[in-house]
């Protein structure tokens, strides 16, 4: 079935340094990408998403490729903020309509 | 735009009630909502898909007895833990999505904290 790898957190950071979080993916078909953000005692904030292969997905500084031949959705960003602090979820949509996720990343900025 | 609201935000119930979260969106008109328990630093457990107007579709190894599921409209959903116990104690999701639109995101509310003493 589909499924959603990403790497294991926490990923501890300073301030201003760049930040990337793998996320690889097995899927049927041609699903769409996403990555959530979860702030502390919230529910999830859509991101950024990419629907088609080479489609990049870009929202307050952070960017991910849908890269189909490595089947992967990596999360990146150039300079952290304390602010971004959180939980990042990557995710697929199936053909089923679900919305099926990684295990979550713990970002922790230290200013 | 594109805003889900659950209520209550939190919870506390006693052991054997019966406890109700509602989930509506606010500003689009949800054919499917999709309802989530997560526990405490762990992803996010999709337990139901519900339609308006039909029944929900429950995950493998969730009670629909135990979780009852209503969307008796499309702005509402409701989700009901009966007969609680100290092990339904978690965070439960729910998120919306419009199909008409052709959309794939969900829109997630804020989260209900559920506490059974």
């Amino acid at each position: 079935g589909d499924s959603v790898t990403q790497m294991e957190g926490p990923v501890t950071l300073s301030e201003e340094a760049f930040l990337t979080i793998n996320c690889t993916y097995t899927a049927t078909g041609y699903p769409s990408l996403f990555w959530y953000v979860q702030y502390p005692g919230e529910g999830l904030q859509l991101l950024l998403k990419a629907t088609k292969a080479d489609d990049k997905g870009s929202n307050k500084g952070f960017e991910a490729t849908y890269r189909k031949e490595t089947t992967s959705f990596h999360l990146e960003k150039g300079s952290v903020q304390v602010s971004d602090s959180a939980v990042y979820f990557c995710g697929l949509s199936s053909n089923t309509g679900k919305l099926i996720f990684g295990q979550g990343t713990t970002l922790q900025v230290k200013p | 735009g594109a805003v889900v609201s659950q209520h209550p935000s939190r919870v506390i119930c006693k052991s054997g009630t019966s406890v109700k979260i509602e989930c509506r969106s606010l500003d689009f008109q949800a054919t499917t909502m999709f309802w989530y328990r997560q526990f405490p630093k762990q992803s996010l457990m999709l337990m139901a898909t519900s339609n308006e107007g039909s029944k929900a579709t429950y995950e493998q190894g969730v009670e629909k007895d135990k979780f009852l599921i209503n969307h008796a409209s499309l702005t509402l959903s409701t989700l009901t833990v009966t007969s609680a116990h100290p092990e339904d104690s978690s965070f439960y999701i729910c998120s919306a999505r419009d199909l008409r639109t052709g959309a794939y995101e969900q829109y997630f509310g804020p989260g209900t904290r559920l506490t059974v003493t």
